[in-house]
């Protein structure tokens, strides 16, 4: 499975958006990028997963990298609902053997 | 749809002891999986399986035993309990992508929160 890095924390306003950073250099042409959150004593939640194309859902958007090496995750408007643990992962053949790291705490600031 | 159910929420365990903590998906997903989730990290793979009778190991496998006898039900099975088992433990679910490589979203349960003393 590909690695993924991404920072330890970030801090964002209400109202304002935010990009989420994830670099996978070792990512295979065909892992699939996937965004989970998990809120405080929940599971993960799934919020967005792309190949190759930019991707957009309700929840957010996936800016994939064209050398597929890095991605952002778009919150167009951060909530204070949004505040979470934010893991970007990529896999491959099923998604059981995704491999979460420590993620990106968001904490939004109101 | 009730989803992913895991049961029990909390269970204090004595080293030693045994247990199964359940998990069922109402989804008709071909893929379970089984992650732990210790303070400060990310989540883990136990075990999983892509299908009734077909179950595979992940990262972190030894002290724990599956089984896959309906699509429904993933069990994991604790032998012989010790204190670094104390986690939270998350049964995951997803459904096969026919076309190809995975591309289906994993569906998390609520958790199990196991204190091994």
């Amino acid at each position: 499975d590909a690695k993924t890095t991404q920072p330890n924390s970030m801090e964002s306003n209400e109202e304002e958006p935010v990009h989420l950073p994830c670099n996978h250099s070792t990512i295979s042409g065909t892992d699939y990028i996937h965004w989970y959150r998990q809120l405080p004593s929940q599971g993960p939640e799934y919020v967005i997963h792309g190949l190759t194309s930019n991707v957009n859902n309700r929840m957010a958007s996936l800016a994939i990298a064209e050398d597929r090496k890095s991605s952002t995750l778009i919150l167009h408007r951060a909530t204070l609902r949004d505040a979470a643990v934010y893991y970007c992962i990529s896999g491959g053949e099923y998604g059981n053997k995704l491999v979460f790291g420590a993620g990106t705490i968001l904490r939004v600031k109101s | 749809n009730a989803g992913v159910t895991q049961t029990p929420k909390f269970q204090v365990l004595k080293t030693g002891q045994s247990m199964t903590l359940q998990c069922a998906q109402d989804m008709n997903h071909e893929y379970m999986s089984w992650y732990r989730q210790d303070p400060g990290m990310g989540l883990r793979l136990i075990h999983y399986s892509v299908g009734a009778g077909i179950t595979d190991q992940g990262e972190v496998p030894n002290g724990y035993n599956v089984s896959r006898s309906t699509t429904e039900d993933f069990p994991l099975r604790l032998l012989s309990a010790a204190p670094s088992q104390t986690s939270v433990y998350f049964c995951a679910s997803s459904y096969a992508d026919r076309l190809g490589p995975y591309n289906s979203p994993l569906h998390f349960g609520n958790g199990t929160r196991l204190t091994v003393t």
